[in-house]
Protein backbone atom coordinates (compact mmCIF):
# COMPACT_ATOMS: atom_id res chain seq x y z
CA UNK A 1 0.00 0.00 0.00
CA UNK A 2 1.12 3.52 -0.55
CA UNK A 3 2.81 5.35 2.32
CA UNK A 4 1.25 8.21 3.90
CA UNK A 5 2.57 9.99 7.30
CA UNK A 6 0.87 12.59 9.43
CA UNK A 7 2.95 14.75 11.72
CA UNK A 8 2.38 15.41 15.04
CA UNK A 9 0.67 12.07 15.67
CA UNK A 10 -0.94 13.72 19.03
CA UNK A 11 -0.85 16.95 20.20
CA UNK A 12 -1.80 18.43 23.38
CA UNK A 13 -3.02 22.37 23.10
CA UNK A 14 -5.09 25.02 25.28
CA UNK A 15 -8.00 26.51 24.41
CA UNK A 16 -8.12 28.96 22.15
CA UNK A 17 -4.86 28.30 20.35
CA UNK A 18 -4.39 26.81 17.34
CA UNK A 19 -3.24 23.54 15.75
CA UNK A 20 -1.85 22.16 12.59
CA UNK A 21 -1.30 19.10 11.28
CA UNK A 22 0.56 17.77 8.52
CA UNK A 23 -0.40 14.92 5.73
CA UNK A 24 2.15 13.80 3.26
CA UNK A 25 1.85 11.10 1.13
CA UNK A 26 5.27 10.32 0.52
CA UNK A 27 5.18 7.63 -2.53
CA UNK A 28 2.47 9.00 -4.78
CA UNK A 29 0.90 12.63 -5.51
CA UNK A 30 -2.21 12.91 -4.24
CA UNK A 31 -4.40 14.76 -6.44
CA UNK A 32 -7.40 14.68 -3.81
CA UNK A 33 -6.94 14.37 -0.20
CA UNK A 34 -9.89 14.02 2.07
CA UNK A 35 -10.11 15.07 5.82
CA UNK A 36 -11.82 12.72 8.46
CA UNK A 37 -12.35 13.04 12.30
CA UNK A 38 -12.78 10.17 14.25
CA UNK A 39 -14.65 10.49 17.95
CA UNK A 40 -13.91 7.19 20.49
CA UNK A 41 -15.87 3.96 19.29
CA UNK A 42 -16.94 5.41 16.08
CA UNK A 43 -16.71 5.48 12.68
CA UNK A 44 -14.92 8.10 10.27
CA UNK A 45 -16.58 11.13 9.52
CA UNK A 46 -15.37 13.38 6.45
CA UNK A 47 -15.08 16.92 7.22
CA UNK A 48 -13.82 18.62 3.74
CA UNK A 49 -12.35 17.08 0.37
CA UNK A 50 -9.61 19.04 -1.07
CA UNK A 51 -7.84 19.25 -4.76
CA UNK A 52 -4.51 20.43 -5.53
CA UNK A 53 -4.00 24.03 -5.39
CA UNK A 54 -7.83 25.05 -5.38
CA UNK A 55 -10.28 25.39 -1.78
CA UNK A 56 -11.21 22.41 -0.18
CA UNK A 57 -15.16 21.18 -0.26
CA UNK A 58 -16.64 21.15 3.21
CA UNK A 59 -18.92 18.89 4.44
CA UNK A 60 -22.51 20.18 5.87
CA UNK A 61 -21.69 21.23 10.01
CA UNK A 62 -17.97 21.16 9.15
CA UNK A 63 -16.84 24.66 9.63
CA UNK A 64 -14.87 25.86 7.21
CA UNK A 65 -13.39 29.11 9.23
CA UNK A 66 -12.70 27.05 11.85
CA UNK A 67 -10.68 24.11 9.95
CA UNK A 68 -8.76 25.68 7.80
CA UNK A 69 -7.14 23.39 4.53
CA UNK A 70 -4.12 23.75 2.51
CA UNK A 71 -3.50 21.93 -0.06
CA UNK A 72 -0.87 23.54 -1.93
CA UNK A 73 1.13 20.87 -3.41
CA UNK A 74 0.70 17.20 -4.45
CA UNK A 75 2.13 15.59 -1.59
CA UNK A 76 1.42 17.83 0.85
CA UNK A 77 -2.21 18.96 2.81
CA UNK A 78 -2.37 20.46 6.27
CA UNK A 79 -4.98 20.92 8.21
CA UNK A 80 -5.97 24.05 11.21
CA UNK A 81 -7.97 23.32 13.84
CA UNK A 82 -8.20 27.55 14.51
CA UNK A 83 -9.49 28.96 18.05
CA UNK A 84 -9.48 24.83 19.40
CA UNK A 85 -12.08 23.55 22.37
CA UNK A 86 -12.45 20.93 24.27
CA UNK A 87 -15.35 19.76 21.80
CA UNK A 88 -12.65 19.35 18.96
CA UNK A 89 -10.70 16.65 20.95
CA UNK A 90 -10.91 13.76 18.34
CA UNK A 91 -8.18 11.91 16.18
CA UNK A 92 -7.94 13.30 12.90
CA UNK A 93 -7.42 11.06 9.58
CA UNK A 94 -5.88 11.99 6.39
CA UNK A 95 -6.89 10.47 3.04
CA UNK A 96 -4.78 10.82 0.05
CA UNK A 97 -6.31 9.83 -3.35
CA UNK A 98 -3.60 9.50 -6.59
CA UNK A 99 -4.95 8.47 -10.09
CA UNK A 100 -6.32 5.11 -8.63
CA UNK A 101 -9.81 4.67 -6.64
CA UNK A 102 -8.11 3.30 -3.85
CA UNK A 103 -7.59 5.79 -0.94
CA UNK A 104 -5.36 5.03 1.86
CA UNK A 105 -4.99 6.85 5.00
CA UNK A 106 -2.61 8.71 7.20
CA UNK A 107 -1.77 7.08 10.96
CA UNK A 108 -4.22 9.61 12.18
CA UNK A 109 -3.45 12.61 14.92
CA UNK A 110 -4.66 12.31 18.20
CA UNK A 111 -6.01 16.02 19.73
CA UNK A 112 -6.82 16.65 22.83
CA UNK A 113 -7.92 20.14 23.74
CA UNK A 114 -7.66 21.04 27.38
CA UNK B 1 -29.29 9.74 7.27
CA UNK B 2 -26.98 6.36 7.54
CA UNK B 3 -26.48 5.20 3.72
CA UNK B 4 -24.33 2.38 4.95
CA UNK B 5 -25.62 0.25 7.73
CA UNK B 6 -23.00 -1.87 9.48
CA UNK B 7 -23.56 -5.17 11.91
CA UNK B 8 -23.08 -5.77 14.23
CA UNK B 9 -21.64 -3.04 16.27
CA UNK B 10 -19.63 -4.58 18.88
CA UNK B 11 -19.11 -8.65 18.68
CA UNK B 12 -16.99 -10.48 21.46
CA UNK B 13 -15.79 -14.00 20.87
CA UNK B 14 -13.36 -16.98 21.75
CA UNK B 15 -10.24 -18.15 19.74
CA UNK B 16 -11.83 -20.53 16.90
CA UNK B 17 -15.13 -19.07 16.32
CA UNK B 18 -16.39 -17.78 13.39
CA UNK B 19 -18.08 -14.63 12.64
CA UNK B 20 -19.60 -12.63 9.64
CA UNK B 21 -20.35 -8.91 9.30
CA UNK B 22 -22.33 -6.73 7.52
CA UNK B 23 -22.99 -3.69 5.64
CA UNK B 24 -26.40 -2.72 3.61
CA UNK B 25 -27.55 -0.33 1.76
CA UNK B 26 -30.84 0.84 -0.18
CA UNK B 27 -27.79 2.28 -2.55
CA UNK B 28 -25.46 1.58 -4.98
CA UNK B 29 -21.97 1.52 -4.54
CA UNK B 30 -19.55 1.48 -7.51
CA UNK B 31 -17.31 -0.04 -5.24
CA UNK B 32 -17.10 -1.13 -1.75
CA UNK B 33 -14.05 -1.36 0.55
CA UNK B 34 -12.83 -2.92 3.95
CA UNK B 35 -10.44 -1.72 6.15
CA UNK B 36 -9.29 -2.74 9.98
CA UNK B 37 -7.96 -0.27 12.13
CA UNK B 38 -6.08 -0.73 15.39
CA UNK B 39 -5.89 1.85 18.49
CA UNK B 40 -4.52 5.05 17.65
CA UNK B 41 -3.87 4.65 14.31
CA UNK B 42 -5.61 5.03 10.59
CA UNK B 43 -7.87 2.28 8.78
CA UNK B 44 -5.65 -0.06 6.41
CA UNK B 45 -6.95 -1.05 3.73
CA UNK B 46 -8.17 -5.14 3.42
CA UNK B 47 -9.45 -5.54 0.01
CA UNK B 48 -11.75 -3.73 -2.46
CA UNK B 49 -14.43 -5.48 -4.66
CA UNK B 50 -15.89 -4.08 -7.39
CA UNK B 51 -18.15 -6.41 -9.25
CA UNK B 52 -21.76 -7.33 -7.81
CA UNK B 53 -21.42 -11.64 -6.54
CA UNK B 54 -17.57 -10.74 -6.62
CA UNK B 55 -16.15 -13.15 -3.74
CA UNK B 56 -12.11 -12.29 -2.09
CA UNK B 57 -10.33 -14.36 0.09
CA UNK B 58 -8.04 -12.99 2.10
CA UNK B 59 -6.53 -16.01 3.78
CA UNK B 60 -8.72 -16.75 7.10
CA UNK B 61 -11.08 -13.69 5.52
CA UNK B 62 -13.77 -13.87 2.53
CA UNK B 63 -15.40 -10.94 1.45
CA UNK B 64 -18.49 -11.12 -0.84
CA UNK B 65 -20.25 -8.21 -3.08
CA UNK B 66 -24.13 -8.34 -3.25
CA UNK B 67 -24.98 -8.86 -7.02
CA UNK B 68 -26.83 -5.60 -6.41
CA UNK B 69 -23.89 -4.05 -4.96
CA UNK B 70 -25.58 -2.25 -2.71
CA UNK B 71 -24.58 -4.90 0.14
CA UNK B 72 -21.27 -6.51 1.44
CA UNK B 73 -20.32 -9.01 4.18
CA UNK B 74 -17.07 -10.17 5.71
CA UNK B 75 -16.68 -13.20 7.50
CA UNK B 76 -13.82 -14.44 9.38
CA UNK B 77 -12.93 -17.99 9.85
CA UNK B 78 -11.46 -19.63 13.11
CA UNK B 79 -10.95 -16.32 14.59
CA UNK B 80 -7.53 -15.41 16.58
CA UNK B 81 -6.91 -12.77 18.80
CA UNK B 82 -4.51 -10.96 16.46
CA UNK B 83 -7.97 -10.06 14.70
CA UNK B 84 -9.36 -7.64 17.16
CA UNK B 85 -9.68 -4.39 16.12
CA UNK B 86 -12.47 -2.24 14.37
CA UNK B 87 -13.58 -3.28 10.97
CA UNK B 88 -14.98 -1.11 8.74
CA UNK B 89 -16.90 -0.57 5.37
CA UNK B 90 -16.75 2.19 2.92
CA UNK B 91 -18.76 2.42 -0.10
CA UNK B 92 -17.86 4.72 -2.87
CA UNK B 93 -20.88 6.49 -5.01
CA UNK B 94 -20.05 6.44 -8.67
CA UNK B 95 -21.52 10.25 -8.95
CA UNK B 96 -19.13 11.01 -6.09
CA UNK B 97 -15.83 10.26 -7.33
CA UNK B 98 -13.42 9.32 -4.39
CA UNK B 99 -15.81 10.59 -2.00
CA UNK B 100 -15.86 7.03 0.52
CA UNK B 101 -19.25 6.58 2.81
CA UNK B 102 -18.31 4.68 6.18
CA UNK B 103 -20.80 2.06 7.80
CA UNK B 104 -20.16 2.69 11.98
CA UNK B 105 -17.96 0.19 12.24
CA UNK B 106 -17.51 -3.03 13.89
CA UNK B 107 -15.67 -3.37 17.14
CA UNK B 108 -14.16 -6.84 17.50
CA UNK B 109 -12.78 -8.69 20.23
CA UNK B 110 -11.52 -12.14 20.30
CA UNK B 111 -10.59 -13.54 23.59
CA UNK B 112 -7.41 -16.64 23.87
Amino acid sequence: GAVVSQHPSWVICKSGTSVKIECRSLDFQATTMFWYRQFPKQSLMLMATSNEGSKATYEQGVEKDKFLINHASLTLSTLTVTSAHPEDSSFYICSPQGSTDTQYFGPGTRLTVL
Amino acid sequence: TQLLEQSPQFLSIQEGENLTVYCNSSSVFSSLQWYRQEPGEGPVLLVTVVTGGEVKKLKRLTFQFGDARKDSSLHITAAQPGDTGLYLCAGARSSNTGKLIFGQGTTLQVKP
